[in-house]
C-alpha cells in the first residue's frame, strides 16, 4: 500500500521477541490494525489501536503508536513457530471507510 | 457466531470468460467491502456498498461491477477476464456504528484465470 509502509521480511529466533514496524501517512486515521495472514489463508485481525491511544497490550502482543512520527509497531513476545505468517499493518479513517493495508512483513522463525 | 460467507471458495476460469463472486455479510451489517489480493501483494480496496448504494470506489477495473441486494448480500461480477485478475478476493462487512472498529473479513474466493 502506498500510504502504509512496512519492511518486507523479519527473521527471529524462536522464543525471542519480534518487533514489526509500520509507518503511515494519513494523520486523520482513526483506527490502526494489525492483521495476520498465514499461507493461502484469510485475514485474521490480531489487534487494533485507536488513534487517541499510545499503547495497547493483549497477551503476547503489544502495540505502540507514535502519532507524531506516524509510526506503529507490533511486538510479539516469546515468538513461536505458529507465529510464522505475513503481518499487515492497516489504517482506517472512520467506521464507514475502507481499510488501507501496508505491503506486509513476512515473519519467519528460526530454531 | 456467524461470519462473512463467500462463495465459491475457489474458481477457475479461462481468459475472456465471466465470473460472479458472492458475499453474504454478517447479519445486521449494512456495509460490504470488496478487496483484491494478488499473489504476494497486499489487499487492495475495490468497492464498497452501504444500504445497497455504492459508497466508495477504489481501483476497480471497468470490466468489473458489483451490487448489493435488498438482503444485503453482494455480488462482484467480472467480465472479459484477464490472467492478471487471478487473485484472492475478499469480502468484508461492518456496521456504521461509531463504536464498531472492525471490518469482518470472509475467507476469500481464490480466482484462477488460465
Amino acid at each position: 500500500g502506498e500510504d502504509v509502509e512496512q519492511s518486507l521480511f523479519l527473521s527471529v529466533r524462536e522464543g525471542d521477541s519480534s518487533v514489526i514496524n509500520c509507518t503511515y501517512t494519513d494523520s486523520s486515521s482513526t483506527y490502526l490494525y494489525w492483521y495476520k495472514q498465514e499461507p493461502g489463508a484469510g485475514l485474521q485481525l490480531l489487534t487494533y489501536i485507536f488513534s487517541n491511544m499510545d499503547m495497547k497490550q493483549d497477551q503476547r502482543l503489544t502495540v505502540l503508536l507514535n502519532k507524531k512520527d506516524k509510526h506503529l509497531s507490533l511486538r510479539i513476545a516469546d515468538t513461536q513457530t505458529g507465529d510464522s505468517a505475513i503481518y499487515f499493518c492497516a489504517e482506517r479513517y472512520s467506521s464507514a471507510s475502507k481499510i488501507i493495508f501496508g505491503s506486509g512483513t513476512r515473519l519467519s522463525i528460526r530454531p | 457466531a456467524a461470519g462473512v460467507i463467500q462463495s465459491p471458495r475457489h474458481l477457475i476460469k479461462e481468459k475472456r470468460e465471466t465470473a460472479t463472486l458472492k458475499c453474504y455479510p454478517i447479519p445486521r451489517h449494512d456495509t460490504v467491502y470488496w478487496y483484491q489480493q494478488g499473489p504476494g501483494q497486499d489487499p487492495q480496496f475495490l468497492i464498497s456498498f452501504y444500504e445497497k448504494m455504492q459508497s466508495d470506489k477504489g481501483s476497480i477495473p471497468d470490466r468489473f461491477s458489483a451490487q448489493q441486494f435488498s438482503d444485503y448480500h453482494s455480488e462482484l461480477n467480472m467480465s472479459s477476464l484477464e490472467l492478471g485478475d487471478s487473485a484472492l478476493y475478499f469480502c468484508a462487512s461492518s456496521t456504521r456504528d461509531r463504536s464498531s472498529y472492525e471490518q469482518y473479513f470472509g475467507p476469500g474466493t481464490r480466482l484462477t484465470v488460465t
